[in-house]
């Protein structure tokens, strides 16, 4: 039983550029949650992808968008990079339609660095 | 307000010992899920387990439990017969309503497994 994927596992990029990056759910799963962990905190919840539509946003700003596809993959992508968003970004699955307990699977995050 | 709360940075315990992560937190939803996870130094989060609102037993996972307490709004988690294995961040997590969405994490607290 796959678990979550997530690609690349490490990134270095420079202040305004852009970033991809790339996650798959574990099997059976078909919803993907987007997570940023600054160094020393806990994760911060960026958005949700459900049915390839967000449906939910926390308070991250427009630079951060996503994408769903028909597999139920997802792709979180920053535009216009700053250091501040340096930071582990950790996707998580779970089975979104409504049955509890509703538990969110991570993987083992991409490290985002931004010089 | 936050709404999880650890108090605890750090924590040590000796190796076949029991030891105690507390957690507090806040919501005026009536339906809600409480998460533990364990992150080690590879960055995955792993889950360990989950407790909902309405459920009347203290959750339990092998050598994990949860002391929950509602009217304290707090869902502490207790490690029984502690390995070197356990050292790692633990996070506390809170999902409002009982299925999907954003997760709430806490800042963590880092247990050490002294031999």
């Amino acid at each position: 039983d796959a678990g979550v994927t997530q690609s690349p596992t490490h990134l270095i990029k420079t202040r305004g550029q852009q970033v991809t990056l790339r996650c798959s759910p574990k099997s059976g799963h078909d919803t993907v949650s987007w997570y940023q962990q600054a160094l020393g905190q806990g994760p911060q919840f960026i958005f949700q992808y459900y049915e390839e539509e967000e449906r939910q946003r926390g308070n991250f700003p427009d630079r951060f968008s996503g994408h769903q596809f028909p597999n139920y993959s997802s792709e979180l992508n920053v535009n216009a990079l700053l250091l501040g968003d340096s930071a582990l970004y950790l996707c998580a699955s779970s089975f979104g339609t409504g049955s509890s307990p509703d538990t969110q699977y991570f993987g083992p995050g991409t490290r985002l660095t931004v010089l | 307000a936050q709404k999880i709360t650890q108090t605890q940075p750090g924590m040590f315990v000796q190796e076949k010992e029991a030891v105690t992560l507390d957690c507090t937190y806040d919501t005026s939803d009536q339906s809600y899920g409480l998460f533990w996870y364990k992150q080690p130094s590879s960055g995955e989060m792993i889950f360990l387990i989950y407790q909902g609102s309405y459920d009347e037993q203290n959750a339990t996972e092998g050598r994990y439990s949860l002391n929950f307490q509602k009217a304290r709004k707090s869902a502490n988690l207790v490690i029984s017969a502690s390995q070197l294995g356990d050292s790692a961040m633990y996070f506390c997590a809170m999902r409002e309503g009982l299925t999907g969405n954003q997760f709430y994490f806490g800042t963590g607290t880092s247990l050490t497994v002294i031999p």
